[in-house]
């Protein structure tokens, strides 16, 4: 079946350092790929999402590119800011009609 | 646009009690999906709805989950005799057509 890989965390950085994520998925087709933010108490928010192959999604200084061919959507940012501690899940689906299979999450917490 | 809305937002029970939770998605969102958040894991899927009918259920976790959204609009998960292991976050998320799924802040069950 579907699923979604993530490195584990937690991820510690300093305020401005540069971000990556990795997420790696298996999905027969061309699934829909999502990064989702979760901050502290409260649910899940769509941080960004690329639907095709090459497409590369962006937000709030945040970016992830499709790849086919490495089967990955790694998420980057260059420079983190402390209101970006979250957990941060990358997803996938392969339609309108299916639902998200997530990867288990990554904790980052940004200190000043 | 209000969002998607939960409710309760925690419940504490006594293993063995029934326990309903409420879910009030965007209006004019035809899809709605139930997922089940356990701490440091990705949201799980439960159940889907296309306006009123139950189109996947398979996933429910037992015969003692059951879900229902009787017009179409607002969902309801009911988890009958509870039991430790059902503590969790439950989320539910609301769509329109297409692939974007819109989360609720979540109801956080602990069954003791």
């Amino acid at each position: 079946g579907d699923s979604v890989t993530q490195m584990e965390g937690p991820v510690t950085l300093s305020e401005e350092a540069f971000l990556t994520i990795n997420c790696t998925y298996t999905a027969t087709g061309y699934p829909s790929l999502f990064w989702y933010v979760q901050y502290p108490g409260e649910g899940l928010q769509l941080l960004l999402k690329a639907t095709k192959a090459d497409d590369k999604g962006s937000n709030k200084g945040f970016e992830a590119t499709y790849r086919k061919e490495t089967t990955s959507f790694h998420l980057e940012k260059g420079s983190v800011q402390v209101s970006d501690s979250a957990v941060y899940f990358c997803a996938l689906t392969r339609s309108g009609n299916t639902p998200l299979v997530f990867g288990k999450g990554t904790r980052l917490s940004v200190i000043a | 646009d209000t969002g998607v809305s939960q409710n309760p937002r925690h419940k504490i029970t006594k293993r063995g009690q029934n326990v309903t939770f409420r879910c009030d998605p965007i209006s004019e969102h035809n899809r709605l999906y139930w997922y089940r958040q356990t701490l440091g894991q990705g949201p799980e899927f439960l159940t889907y709805f296309q306006n009123e009918a139950q189109l996947e259920k398979s996933r429910l976790l037992s015969d003692r989950f059951s879900a229902e959204r009787p017009k179409g609009s607002f969902s309801t998960l009911e988890i009958q005799r509870t039991e430790q292991g059902d503590s969790a976050m439950y989320l539910c998320a609301s769509s329109p057509e297409g692939i974007e799924q819109f989360f609720g802040p979540g109801t956080r069950l602990t069954v003791l």
